[in-house]
């Protein structure tokens, strides 16, 4: 059974810092998937990773890929109140029978940034 | 254009009631997909669908919950005999194929009393 862990859970930043959410998962994967959620809201789509060592950036959100050690990092640079919200990786795989469509999620870290 | 709309936004029904949650995804996807949410967890996958057949149904949790998509659009989740338990955001998704990112509608609140 596919198992997608995320750290931390809760993360506290300064306005300007930089830190890093991790996501690991259980077995072989073939896609990868960050979204963002604000309270209240459904998901938004950040990004997708389809290969080993892929990168995708977007403003401030740096995302990548180490399918060898099933790891994808969410950079987050010079943070700012904005992207205070709840961030989840997911992962699918057609591995073992399964589909593509199921996405399996962590669970999730509440980013708070404070001025 | 329109994203994925989802209706109703919340319902409330007592216990052993039955309920229909209503997904209308993006025109021109073809694959949706249903997703519960309960509170402080991530999305938890339900059922998906390519076209109007259901490609994977295997995080159904029981056989009171039922999905279909008669004309290969719109889809309505079905839940008989209601628990408390049931109580949760209802999400449905969709997407151009089934390998291509999934968009999320608003979600279905539910509270089972």
């Amino acid at each position: 059974e596919l198992k997608v862990e995320q750290n931390p859970l809760f993360l506290s930043m300064q306005e300007g810092k930089n830190y890093t959410i991790y996501c690991n998962y259980s077995t072989t994967s073939d896609r990868l998937y960050w979204y963002r959620q604000d309270p209240g809201k459904s998901l938004e789509s950040l990004f997708v990773l389809l290969s080993n060592g892929a990168v995708k950036q977007e403003g401030r959100l740096m995302a990548s890929l180490d399918t060898k050690a099933r790891l994808s990092t969410l950079h987050i640079t010079a943070a700012v109140h904005d992207l205070s919200a709840t961030y989840f990786c997911a992962v699918t795989t057609n591995a073992g029978g399964t589909s593509y469509g199921k996405l399996t999620f962590g669970q999730g870290t509440i980013l708070t940034v404070h001025p | 254009g329109a994203g994925v709309s989802q209706t109703p936004s919340n319902k409330v029904t007592e216990k052993g009631k039955y309920v229909e949650l209503r997904c209308d995804p993006i025109s021109g996807h073809t694959a949706l997909y249903w997703y519960r949410q309960s509170l402080g967890q991530g999305p938890e996958f339900l059922i998906y669908f390519q076209g109007t057949g259901a490609a994977d149904d295997s995080g159904l949790p029981n056989d009171r919950f039922f999905a279909v998509r008669p004309e290969g659009s719109v889809s309505t989740l079905k839940i008989q005999r209601t628990e408390r338990g049931d109580s949760a955001v209802y999400l449905c998704a969709s997407s151009f194929s089934g390998q291509e990112t999934q968009y999320f509608g608003p979600g279905t609140r539910l509270l089972v009393l």
